[in-house]
């Protein structure tokens, strides 16, 4: 079965350029996570979903850094007015988040985005 | 503030022997811990779980142990293959479904 999907692979962008980053989760899955990890470094929380609603943005590091749900399926990670140090691999997850359940996530390939 | 880490960054072992590999959390409110796998160009990969009621779980050639005492968790690899060459994250979630990761332990399996 098709598992977390996440695109573009790749991203390059230039330092102040606007980019989105997608994520396809496993069909039925009503948790979906981003996570940012840079080199040598563990994946780092961002934000978690629960449906269409963030229910923990707790992650974000400012406020160029925004994400979306609308349908709580397809989720985008925006970035505006990229800088240098956001470069690293943003890492999307999903679970089924079943309530007193351990809820394994499922991890994508992630986009490896470099800001020159 | 919270933190998972390693005490160590890097480990080689000779394939077929058994493999350790430690980690020390400072959240003494976590109840659930993950091992996960991650191979160069992927995605962090499930392994073993433990809620904070337990001190064993065994998998299939994995165990983990945690030890609440002193706060540390660790993850036995019985057999190491060369397909167990990667880097190992542990994890702990704190109340609900963020997770907060360690820096990793990179496996060598020698042939």
């Amino acid at each position: 079965g098709a598992g977390v999907s996440q695109t573009p692979s790749n991203k390059v962008t230039e330092k102040g350029k606007y980019v989105e980053l997608r994520c396809d989760p496993i069909s039925g899955h009503t948790a979906l996570y981003w996570y940012r990890q840079s080199l040598g470094q563990g994946p780092e929380f961002l934000i978690y979903f629960q449906g269409t609603g963030a229910a923990d943005d707790s992650g974000l590091p400012n406020d160029r850094f925004f994400a979306v749900r609308p349908e709580g399926s397809v989720s985008t990670l925006k970035i505006q007015r990229t800088e240098r140090g956001d470069s690293a691999v943003y890492l999307c997850a999903s679970s089924l988040a079943v309530a007193g359940a351990n809820n394994e996530q499922f991890f994508g390939p992630g986009t490896r985005l470099t800001v020159l | 503030g919270e933190s998972v880490g390693l005490h160590l960054p890097t480990l080689s072992v000779q394939e077929g022997d058994n493999s350790i590999i430690n980690c020390a959390y400072s959240n003494s409110a976590s109840d659930y811990f993950i091992w996960y796998k991650q191979e160069s160009g992927k995605g962090p990969q499930f392994i073993i779980d433990i809620r904070s009621n337990m001190d064993k779980r065994q998998g299939q050639r994995v165990t983990v142990l945690l030890n609440k005492t002193v706060k540390h968790l660790s993850l036995q690899i019985a057999a190491t293959q060369p397909g167990d060459s990667a880097v190992y994250f542990c994890a702990e979630n704190t109340g609900g479904f963020k997770t907060i990761f360690g820096a990793g332990t990179r496996l060598f399996v020698k042939a």
